[in-house]
C-alpha cells in the first residue's frame, strides 16, 4: 500500500538554524515525491520535487531535500531557519504506477524563533 | 495568470442540505483533483477529472458525494445531505497538460473551501 509518514507534528528551531522536517514513504514503482507548505487560510504551494537524477534536490526559498532510496527517506532541509518560514509542511508521493494518485503525510508545523 | 480560485472561501450549511463547491483551474490546465483536510489530518485524494471525463474517483465516498467537471466553467464538487461529518476544508488542485515537461506532474492550489455543517 502507498503511504508517506511525516513522524513529527512539529518541529521547533531557532531562527538562523538548520531545519529538517522528516519524510518516509512507501509507494509501488518509481517514487515521484513532492514538498508543499501550507501556510494559514491558504492552500498548498509548492516547493520542489524529486523525480529521477541527483539526490538532493534544490528548490523554492532556499529549501531543498534528499532523496534516500534505501531508507525510502526524502526529508526537506534549510540551512539557516528564517521566521517567516513558519508554516504547515506536507509530503507527498505520486504513485509511480498510477500517476493520478497522490499520497500526503499529515503535515509537520514548522516553528521558527526569533 | 490566475491561479487556482475556489468559491465560496467559507460554506456554512445545516445537516440535510446540499453544498456546492466550486473550482476554476490555473489558465491552461486541464486537470483537476479534489482532496478533503480534516482537522490535524493531512490530504485525502478524492477525485481525479479532465474537461467532461472523471479519471478516477477512488477516493470519493460512494453517497452523497459527486463531481463534475463541464466543458465550460468551473469544477463542482457536490455533497447532497450534509452530515457533520463532512465539515473539511475541501481544496482543489489543477496540473498542466503531460506536454508541459517541465512541471506536467505538479499540483498548483486553490485556497480552498472551509465547510461547516451546524
Amino acid at each position: 500500500a502507498q503511504s508517506v509518514a511525516q513522524p513529527e507534528d512539529q518541529v521547533n528551531v531557532a531562527e538562523g538554524n538548520p531545519l529538517t522536517v522528516k519524510c518516509t514513504y512507501s509507494v509501488s514503482g518509481n517514487p515521484y515525491l513532492f514538498w508543499y507548505v501550507q501556510y494559514p487560510n491558504r492552500g498548498l504551494q509548492f516547493l520542489l520535487k524529486y523525480i529521477t537524477g541527483d539526490n538532493l534536490v534544490k528548490g523554492s526559498y532556499g529549501f531543498e531535500a534528499e532523496f534516500n532510496k534505501s531508507q525510502t527517506s526524502f526529508h526537506l532541509k534549510k540551512p539557516s531557519a528564517l521566521v517567516s518560514d513558519s508554516a504547515l509542511y506536507f509530503c507527498a508521493v505520486r504513485d509511480g504506477y498510477n500517476f493520478n494518485k497522490f499520497y500526503f503525510g499529515s503535515g509537520t508545523k514548522l516553528n521558527v524563533k526569533p | 495568470n490566475a491561479g487556482v480560485m475556489q468559491n465560496p472561501r467559507h460554506l456554512v450549511r445545516r445537516r440535510g442540505q446540499e453544498a456546492r463547491l466550486r473550482c476554476s483551474p490555473m489558465k491552461g490546465h486541464s486537470h483537476v483533483y479534489w482532496y478533503r483536510q480534516l482537522p490535524e489530518e493531512g490530504l485525502k485524494f478524492m477525485v481525479y477529472l479532465q474537461k467532461e471525463n472523471i479519471i478516477d474517483e477512488s477516493g470519493m465516498p460512494k453517497e452523497r458525494f459527486s463531481a463534475e467537471f463541464p466543458k465550460e466553467g468551473p469544477s463542482i464538487l457536490r455533497i447532497q445531505q450534509v452530515v457533520r461529518g463532512d465539515s473539511a476544508a475541501y481544496f482543489c488542485a489543477s496540473s498542466p497538460p503531460l506536454r508541459d515537461r517541465e512541471m506536467w506532474d505538479t499540483q498548483y492550489f486553490g485556497p480552498g473551501t472551509r465547510l461547516t455543517v451546524l
